[in-house]
């Protein structure tokens, strides 16, 4: 069975504050991503990865980075967290692109004060 | 652009009830695919289909069934006489093949059922 662990399942920071969510996957997988998921809106698509130390940015990456330091770890960082980046943060792993089938995580529900 | 809508935002029905949950996309490209994903309230989401835009045939896996249609851009998820377990969030998504794009996927709204005892 895939297996993608993320590291918080809730979280409170206040705002100003430097925020890591990391992410693990022990399938081997090379692509990795980032959503947040907010009411109304679906899940929407911060970054991915599709190998290590390569990032692109997805739909909504303002406020947002990420590292990929090793293949199984892909790690969302919010530089100084504020008041709308209140949400749930998922992360998800694929085999490859020809594939797609994209496996989650069980969420991090992220409050920022 | 790509777009995926579920107009149905919520939907509750009694157990052993049928109930369609409707997905609308659009894109550009021949090459696509289509998912389903359940996110029960402990929040991961879960695998239930995948679908490329060359196979429009009608699939069936135990209670649950899809209909893709192309010419309607359409690909409804059926749950044939429901359960409370299938109360959850379901989330209608589409994928073009992009080289080097890891698969990005374009997610509905998502619809929430409700399934009552």
């Amino acid at each position: 069975d895939v297996k993608v662990t993320q590291s918080s399942r809730y979280l409170v920071k206040r705002t100003g504050e430097k925020v890591f969510l990391e992410c693990v996957q022990d399938m081997d997988h090379e692509n990795m991503f980032w959503y947040r998921q907010d009411p109304g809106l679906g899940l929407r698509l911060i970054y991915f990865s599709y190998d290590v130390k390569m990032k692109e940015k997805g739909d909504i990456p303002e406020g947002y980075s990420v590292s990929r330091e090793k293949k199984e770890r892909f790690s969302l960082i919010l530089e100084s967290a504020s008041t709308n980046q209140t949400s749930m943060y998922l992360c998800a792993s694929s085999p490859d692109p020809s594939t797609d089938t994209q496996y989650f995580g069980p969420g991090t529900r992220l409050t920022v004060l | 652009a790509q777009k995926v809508t579920q107009a149905q935002t919520e939907i509750s029905v009694v157990e052993k009830e049928d109930v369609t949950l409707d997905c609308v996309y659009e894109t550009r490209d021949t090459t696509y695919y289509l998912f389903w994903y359940k996110q029960p309230p402990s929040g991961e989401l879960v695998f239930l289909i995948r679908r490329n835009s060359f196979d429009e045939q009608n699939e069936i896996s135990g209670r649950y069934s899809w209909n893709f249609q192309k010419s309607t851009s359409s690909f409804n998820f059926t749950i044939t006489a429901s359960q409370v377990v299938d109360s959850a969030v379901y989330f209608c998504a589409l994928s073009e093949e992009r080289y080097n794009q890891g698969g990005k996927l374009i997610f509905g709204q998502g619809t929430e059922l409700s399934v009552k005892p």
